[in-house]
């Protein structure tokens, strides 16, 4: 079935440095990949919507400038999260969507366990 | 706007037990409702999904029933197993399946 990879899995930085998290679809392509934050016992929380070739969509309350999405082929999405704090620690996890066929269902990477010290 | 209110968790059983987690949601139109599973380690797994009123989804003996007056989506099993230890996830999209809204999910565990 179709798996959708995200690396890396876990990641420990200092304050003020950036980190890159990717989301790559293995086995289909995929225009439109969703960016989600889980802090703990609470519920994902949409950040973006990612798309091929243009800006990412973002919710509202989220960073631009903080959180920035790439997504430069049908396959590939990636996460940076710039200067980042302590208050960034979090698990992030992508999603995406088979182009075909039109109700294919969402899937989901493993999440990376993103913590700022 | 949209949201989901899942029962809190952890919720623990014994193994054959009969499993509910409840959920409940609000939207402004006729959304889609689905239940995601996570196992540890894992990502999200569909479990099943309903997409408009009396809807019924089911999926490894789990069911879910579409509940547009009483605006829920609980999630039953009748006999629980030690494999079916997982977080669950109550979500809703109404925009084609891409955009979902999440509940905060639910710690199951069960005990043989």
């Amino acid at each position: 079935g179709a798996v959708v990879s995200q690396h890396p899995s876990r990641v420990i930085c200092k304050s003020g440095t950036s980190v890159k998290i990717e989301c790559r679809s293995l086995d289909f392509q995929a225009t439109t990949m969703f960016w989600y934050r889980q802090f703990p016992k609470q519920s994902l929380m949409l950040m973006a919507t990612s798309n091929e070739g243009s800006k990412a969509t973002y919710e509202q309350g989220v960073e631009k400038d903080k959180f920035l999405i790439n997504h430069a082929s049908l396959t590939l999405s990636t996460l940076t999260v710039t200067s980042a704090h302590p208050e960034d620690s979090s698990f992030y996890i992508c999603s995406a969507r088979d182009l075909t066929p039109s109700n294919s269902p969402l899937h989901f990477g493993n999440g990376t366990r993103l913590t700022v010290t | 706007g949209d949201s989901v209110t899942q029962m809190e968790g952890p919720v623990t059983l014994s193994e054959e037990a009969f499993l509910t987690i409840n959920c409940t949601y609000t939207a402004t139109g006729y959304p889609s409702l689905f239940w995601y599973v996570q196992y540890p380690g894992e990502g999200l797994q569909l479990l099943l999904k309903a997409t408009k009123a009396d809807d019924k989804g089911s999926n490894k003996g789990f069911e879910a029933t579409y509940r547009k007056e009483t605006t829920s989506f609980h999630l039953e099993k009748g006999s629980v197993q030690v494999s079916d230890s997982a977080v669950y996830f109550c979500a809703l999209s109404d925009w084609g399946a891409q955009k979902l809204v999440f509940g905060q999910g639910t710690r199951l565990t069960i005990n043989p």
